[in-house]
């Protein structure tokens, strides 16, 4: 059971570039989330989906685009990346209410 | 919406002392009050929860505490040991259409010194 797992690990992108963040979980949840972490920032959510086929912007969405592909995967795409998107970024799974959310091991991504 | 404000930002104590962290939040219609511990490099990670119909919860050497008028918790870690040093996050969630929104804290560093 590996829980909640994102790829990469690490990314340094230049100005521009995009790329794609994965994350799958196996627990079967219904509800899907990435963060951001910035120093001094906590986290902040950028997208969610409470189910599978809906997705809604959270807190700082501008410059992300999502996509639910089945219950068991979210991903985020940076279209055209900045240096502001630099952060740890980590996807995290619920069953949705309130309950535990679990987390990925997080992306450090870098944008120069 | 929701606003959560946490102190101390950091926060040093010996070994062995007690730990105190204080969260704030703005939202009545909160209703669960999750804590999450993130040691260096690694994942947040769930260490103890409170709903709004509970007051006090513990479990072992952590316990929370919950203030719904005042709008406040607290997580309090008494005989602190170095593996207790870490970043602590509280968030005050609630159910919205179906959805749980979580709104965190911006964390405390704990510092736990031998």
């Amino acid at each position: 059971n590996a829980g909640v797992t994102q790829t990469p690990k690490f990314q340094v992108l230049k100005t521009g570039q995009s790329m794609t963040l994965q994350c799958a979980q196996d627990m079967n949840h219904n509800s899907m989330y990435w963060y951001r972490q910035d120093p001094g920032m906590g986290l902040r959510l950028i997208y969610y989906s409470a189910s599978e086929g809906t997705t809604d912007k959270g807190e700082v969405p501008n410059g992300y685009n999502v996509s639910r592909l089945n219950k068991r995967e979210f991903s985020l795409r940076l279209e055209s990346a900045a240096p502001s998107q630099t952060s740890v970024y980590f996807c995290a799974s619920s069953e949705g209410g309130s309950t535990e959310a679990f987390f990925g091991q997080g992306t450090r991504l870098t944008v120069v | 919406g929701e606003n959560v404000e946490q102190h101390p930002s950091t926060l040093s104590v010996q070994e062995g002392d007690s730990a105190v962290i204080k969260c704030t939040y703005s939202d009545s219609a909160s209703n669960y009050f999750p804590w999450y511990k993130q040691e260096l490099g690694k994942r947040p990670q769930l260490i103890i929860d409170i709903r709004s119909n509970v007051g006090e919860k513990k479990d072992q050497r952590i316990a929370v505490t919950l203030n719904k008028t005042a709008k406040h918790f607290s997580l309090h870690i008494t005989e602190t040991q170095p593996e207790d040093s870490a970043v602590y996050f509280c968030a005050a969630s609630k159910n919205s259409g179906g959805y749980q929104k979580v709104t965190f804290g911006t964390g405390t560093k704990l510092q736990v010194i031998p």
